[in-house]
């Protein structure tokens, strides 16, 4: 089993652009979850997937929308990115929400200039 | 808003001593998580404790809860050069989310 897997690694882009991180997940998973990490602090849940077909707002959703296109994808796709993006970005998933234990793909660094 | 704040922010042993790093954290909770953060990677789950309990092990980590002073601490015992990461501990209460502290990194020093 892979686990939850991330395309890409890393990404830079231009202020302006777009882009969107894919994460996939092969252990049947209900629930999936964008957030992003800062330096020097913890995570911030940016949206989040309780089931396939549903999506919710986490702390930070401004600048992001996300897609659950079927029930091992959740993407996070950035319209027009802003210097502020700059971040690494990991995604999550769990059996449910939210008490179960979520497991982490191995992130994306995602610099904007 | 982050609910749950470790302290101390930085934690540096001798290979073989004893790590213990707290969380506090303000509303009630359902459960607490302890995750891992090795340099560069995702996070791994450790150990969860559940409201109803007061104390959990796994392995070299004890888990205890205090309900009464919102908090919870993590002993790893006997480190190793390997135990060399941040820890995060994670909150679970009504929100529909799992909020997470700004971390404890520590340093096992061979």
């Amino acid at each position: 089993n892979a686990g939850v897997t991330q395309t890409p690694k890393f990404q830079v882009l231009k202020t302006g652009q777009s882009m969107t991180l894919q994460c996939a997940q092969d252990m049947n998973h209900n629930s999936m979850y964008w957030y992003r990490q800062d330096p020097g602090m913890g995570l911030r849940l940016i949206y989040y997937s309780a089931s396939e077909g549903t999506t919710d707002k986490g702390e930070v959703p401004n600048g992001y929308n996300v897609s659950r296109l079927n029930k091992r994808e959740f993407s996070l796709r950035l319209e027009s990115a802003a210097p502020s993006q700059t971040s690494v970005y990991f995604c999550a998933s769990s059996r449910g929400v939210p008490s179960y234990e979520q497991y982490f793909g191995p992130g994306t660094r995602l610099t904007v200039t | 808003s982050q609910q749950g704040e470790e302290d101390p922010q930085a934690l540096s042993i001798q290979e073989g001593e004893n790590a213990t790093m707290n969380c506090s954290y303000k509303t009630s909770i359902n459960n607490l998580q302890w995750y891992r953060q090795n340099s560069g990677r995702g996070l791994v789950h450790l150990i969860l404790i559940r409201s109803n309990e007061r104390e959990k092990h796994s392995g070299r980590l004890r888990v205890t809860l205090d309900t009464s002073k919102k908090s919870s601490s993590l002993l790893i015992t006997a480190s190793r050069a390997a135990d060399t990461a941040s820890y995060f501990c994670a909150t679970s209460g009504s929100a529909r989310q799992l909020t997470f502290g700004s971390g404890t990194q520590l340093t096992v020093l061979p």
